[in-house]
C-alpha cells in the first residue's frame, strides 16, 4: 500500500508570492491533517479535513488555508509568503477522525524555502 | 494549557544501553499519547501510543510509561541500536480527533 504522498518535495518562493502544496492520503484514508515543522517552533498543527470539511484549525493566520477534494486528496495554500513561512510542511492521513483508534501516518513533507 | 514539554533535547547512549525520554502535559482533556520517530529527510513515523487507562505499554524494544496523576509519560528504548539514532517526538491529543500537540523533540544518538 502506497504511503502518504506529498508534492512537490522542495519548493523555493519569494516573499509576497503564494504557494499550493498537495497531499494524497493513503488509499482508503479520508482524514487529512497538516502540520508545519520548523527548528524554532517544532511541529505545529495547521488544520484537519474529513469528508471535504475542515474539522479543526490551529493558530495560524488566515494566509494559511486548505481544502479537501471528494477523493480525499488535500491541498494547502499560503498567500503573501513571508520569510518565516520557510518550513517543512507535513501531511498526515488516517482512516477517519479519532487518532486513538486510527493512527495518523505522515508523508515526507514539502520543504518550502522563502527567499 | 496546550503545551507538551519534552526532555532532554538531546541524548547520547552507547549501543545496548537504555534511552529515556520524558514528556509532561498540561491539558487534562488529552487522552491519547503517541510517540513518533523521525529520520532526516523523512516524515515522523508512529512508534507506539498509549491511552491513560493503562500505565505501561510495550512493543518490542520500545516501552511507554504513563503517570496520569503527574501528567507525565516517557519513552524507554531498550537495547539501543545505532539504527535508533533519530529524533523522537512525544505528542498528545484527544482520541476522538486528529489534532496532535507535539513536544519539542529529542535527538538521540546511539554510539556503536
Amino acid at each position: 500500500k502506497a504511503g502518504v504522498t506529498q508534492t512537490p518535495r522542495y519548493l523555493i518562493k519569494t516573499r509576497g508570492q503564494q504557494v499550493t502544496l498537495s497531499c494524497s492520503p493513503i488509499s482508503g484514508h479520508r482524514s487529512v491533517s497538516w502540520y508545519q515543522q520548523t527548528p524554532g517552533q517544532g511541529l505545529q498543527f495547521l488544520f484537519e479535513y474529513f469528508s471535504e470539511t475542515q474539522r479543526n484549525k490551529g493558530n495560524f493566520p488566515g494566509r494559511f488555508s486548505g481544502r479537501q477534494f471528494s477523493n480525499s486528496r488535500s491541498e494547502m495554500n499560503v498567500s503573501t509568503l513571508e520569510l518565516g513561512d520557510s518550513a517543512l510542511y507535513l501531511c498526515a492521513s488516517s482512516a477517519s477522525p479519532g487518532a486513538g483508534n486510527q493512527p495518523q501516518h505522515f508523508g515526507d513533507g514539502t520543504r518550502l524555502s522563502i527567499l | 494549557q496546550q503545551q507538551v514539554k519534552q526532555s532532554p533535547q538531546s541524548l547520547i547512549v552507547q549501543k545496548g544501553g537504555i534511552s529515556i525520554i520524558n514528556c509532561a502535559y498540561e491539558n487534562t482533556a488529552f487522552d491519547y499519547f503517541p510517540w513518533y520517530q523521525q529520520f532526516p529527510g523523512k516524515g515522523p513515523a508512529l512508534l507506539i501510543a498509549i491511552r491513560p487507562d493503562v500505565s505501561e505499554k510495550k512493543e518490542g524494544r520500545f516501552t511507554i510509561s504513563f503517570n496520569k496523576s503527574a501528567k507525565q509519560f516517557s519513552l524507554h528504548i531498550m537495547d539501543s541500536q545505532p539504527g535508533d539514532s533519530a529524533t523522537y517526538f512525544c505528542a498528545a491529543g484527544k482520541a476522538a480527533g486528529n489534532k496532535l500537540t507535539f513536544g519539542g523533540g529529542t535527538r538521540v544518538l546511539v554510539k556503536p
